[in-house]
């Protein structure tokens, strides 16, 4: 089973600035990563699949970016909507899919 | 827009079976292409992938929930369901209905989400 690990677990920025999101893998799953955003009380919102492909909708703002093990999700500058928390997500080992434990963005 | 709605009891009994079902608007189960998916989000936490069903009724269960676990569709009414048996505190959790892909990786569209809890 592949272990998806987000850091940090909490990011306190403020608008404005660039927000940085890390994912890592402990095997490769090639460029097959997603990543969402969850807001209070919602359901999961995909923004990026297959690394760094943005959902439809998806402000050019956000960016994804690595493959194989190290996967990276970029806010370039934070809008006050952008503070949530964010998972990545993996299906290397099909049909299993794994989640990434979150990284809290809020802010500073 | 497809869009899938969960529905069922918010409060199940410790040992008992949680039963879920989630309707599809905007699209067709049918069609193919796409896996039916039920994830969780225990309090707190993060998600957790429970299973899938294709509209041919082929299933995948995540193994640690695999035993307890039932998926079922009903192309009918567009609906497809979840049964989990022996339920414990445990199980409480938000669940959440998604469409994922069988070309793809990632799921598109989810469910509101809906809070059982299980309790006595």
């Amino acid at each position: 089973e592949t272990v998806l690990t987000q850091s940090p677990a909490t990011l306190s920025m403020s608008p404005g600035e660039r927000a940085t999101l890390s994912c890592r893998a402990s095997q490769s799953v090639r460029s097959y990563l997603a990543w969402y955003q969850q807001k209070p009380g919602q359901a999961p919102r995909l923004l990026i699949y297959d690394a760094s492909n943005r959902a439809t909708g998806i402000p050019a703002r956000f960016s994804g970016s690595g493959s194989g093990t190290d996967f990276t999700l970029t806010i370039s500058s934070l809008e006050p909507e952008d503070f949530a928390v964010y998972y990545c997500q993996e299906r290397s080992n099909w049909p299993l899919y794994t989640f990434g434990q979150g990284t809290k963005l809020e802010i500073k | 827009q497809v869009q899938l709605l969960e529905s069922g009891p918010g409060l199940v009994k410790p040992s008992q079976t949680l039963s879920l079902t989630c309707t599809v608007s905007g699209g067709s189960i049918s069609s193919g292409g796409y896996y039916w998916t039920w994830i969780r989000q225990l309090p707190g936490k993060g998600l957790e992938w429970i299973g899938n069903i294709y509209y041919s009724g082929s299933t995948y269960y995540n193994p640690s929930l695999k035993s307890r676990v039932t998926i079922s569709v009903d192309t009918s009414k567009n609906q497809f369901s979840l049964k989990l048996s022996s339920v414990t505190a445990a199980d409480t959790a938000v669940y959440y209905c998604a469409r994922g892909g069988t070309t793809v990786t990632y799921f598109d569209y989810w469910g509101q989400g809906t809070l059982v809890t299980v309790s006595s």
